[in-house]
């Protein structure tokens, strides 16, 4: 079966780092979405790893290693605006198909 | 502003109702995705178009018709829905669904409540 796993809320401050987690076991795997969903509105992009590493871009970064089955979105400099929930979704073999994880309700406190 | 958008934003409907849900999408894309989201559910794919044909049915209900007149609109008819069908109902759309994962550009989604 098809499983992604990433925890359900998480609390940080302005200012400080936050690093939110995603594991997965899929049949297949290409690639790895990020996404941010602010409350009420239309899922955004983040960012897509294909390859193991680390990808910054300004103040999110995002890791993926294939081996461990493993994710994670690094967020710096928190501001209050980046308080959403943010989507770990996995794309298997060549063909479109997406598995979105439920999500990580991030809180950002002043 | 995404690029896609999507009409209704909310619709209230009783179980013996037939709605239609409407996408079209502003960004010259070939491939339009129909999502369900529910409350502390993953995003789930129900059905992708590519080129105006059906490549991905979701093992979705027969009350869930979707239709595709153009790589520009995108549509979701409603018949006989259930309780457990309301939801936040999303369209996405990406470049060519040619089989190569691409980023999805979501529209802002129709919030469906079935009485």
């Amino acid at each position: 079966g098809q499983n992604i796993d990433q925890p359900t809320e998480m609390t940080a401050t302005e200012g400080a780092i936050v690093q939110i987690n995603c594991t997965y076991q899929t049949s297949g795997f290409n690639g790895l979405f990020w996404y941010q969903q602010h409350a009420g509105e239309a899922p955004t992009f983040l960012s897509y790893n294909v390859l193991d590493g680390l990808e910054e871009k300004g103040r999110f970064s995002s890791f993926l290693s294939r081996s461990k089955g493993y994710s994670y979105l690094l967020l710096k400099e928190l501001q209050m605006k980046d308080s959403a929930s943010y989507l770990c979704a996995v794309t298997m073999n060549r063909d479109d198909k997406i598995i979105f994880g439920k999500g990580t309700r991030l809180h950002i406190l002043p | 502003e995404t690029g896609v958008t999507q009409t209704p934003r909310h619709l209230v409907m009783g179980m013996t109702n037939k709605k239609s849900l409407k996408c079209e999408q502003h960004l010259g894309h070939n491939a339009m995705y129909w999502y369900k989201q529910s409350a502390k559910k993953p995003l789930e794919l129900m059905f992708v178009y590519s080129l105006e044909e059906r490549v991905e049915n979701n093992s979705v209900p027969s009350r869930f018709s979707p239709e595709c007149p153009n790589s520009s609109h995108l549509f979701l008819h409603l018949h006989t829905l259930q309780p457990e069908d309301s939801a936040l109902y999303l369209c996405a759309s990406s470049p060519s669904g040619q089989g190569v994962p691409e980023t999805q550009y979501f529209g802002p989604g129709t919030r469906l409540l079935v009485l």
